[in-house]
């Protein structure tokens, strides 16, 4: 089946880390990735992680993915106001089809 | 580059209606999806567009439709118009290769409000 589930909200100090967590369920999917919306705007991707890899980091981003579970994370180190947003996951299902996560909304408190 | 665009950003309509929405993908890229988001569903996939066919499609009733031009700018299209088809809909681009990475970037998304 296709669905992919987040925790729906996350509250953090800024400076922190923050760790989003996705499950997913179709074990062929090659690619997972995470989106950030913020208010009135549209999908911007943060980063992806093919399914043959464990980590990925980019920056203050670390993509972790258990094949295994089927579970991936997204760690953001030292978590900015300006990082307040929704949090989707995704994973691909054919080249131009992505199933979302429910969305985690991730609120930075000072 | 300018990014994906759609038109129009906001739309009111009531019950029984039809509606088109327009989406222009970023110069160069060839496919395009839709998706629809609902405080209720979240985001789901309604259908994507490559070379003028449609390629993959969503689990959505046959009132929504879609269609791509030779200049790869896509509308879609949704008839007798219900209230829970208001929404935001997204339009992504991407160059739309075979590979199974293909970066989508999105729309600002049309707000669809059905009275």
């Amino acid at each position: 089946g296709e669905d992919v589930e987040q925790s729906l909200f996350l509250s953090v100090r800024e400076g922190d880390s923050s760790v989003i967590n996705c499950t997913y369920t179709d074990s062929s999917s090659t690619y997972l990735y995470w989106y950030k919306q913020e208010p009135g705007a549209g999908l911007q991707l943060l980063t992806y992680i093919f399914s043959n890899m464990d980590m990925k980091q980019d920056q203050r981003l670390t993509v972790l993915l258990n094949k295994k579970d089927k579970h991936l994370s997204l760690r953001i180190a030292d978590t900015q106001t300006g990082d307040s947003a929704i949090y989707f996951c995704a994973e691909s299902m054919g080249a131009d089809k992505l199933i979302f996560g429910t969305g985690t909304r991730l609120q930075v408190f000072p | 580059k300018a990014g994906v665009t759609q038109t129009p950003r906001y739309l009111i309509k009531t019950r029984g209606q039809q509606v088109t929405l327009s989406c222009s993908p970023i110069s160069g890229h060839r496919s395009v999806s839709w998706y629809q988001q609902t405080p209720g569903q979240g985001l789901q996939f309604l259908f994507e567009y490559f070379s003028e066919t449609q390629r993959n499609k969503g689990n959505f009733p046959g009132r929504f439709s879609g269609r791509q031009f030779s200049n790869s700018r896509s509308e879609m299209n949704v008839s007798t118009l219900e209230l829970g088809d208001s929404a935001l809909y997204l339009c992504a681009s991407s160059l739309g290769g075979r590979s199974s990475y293909n970066e989508q970037f999105f729309g600002p998304g049309t707000r669809l409000t059905v009275l």
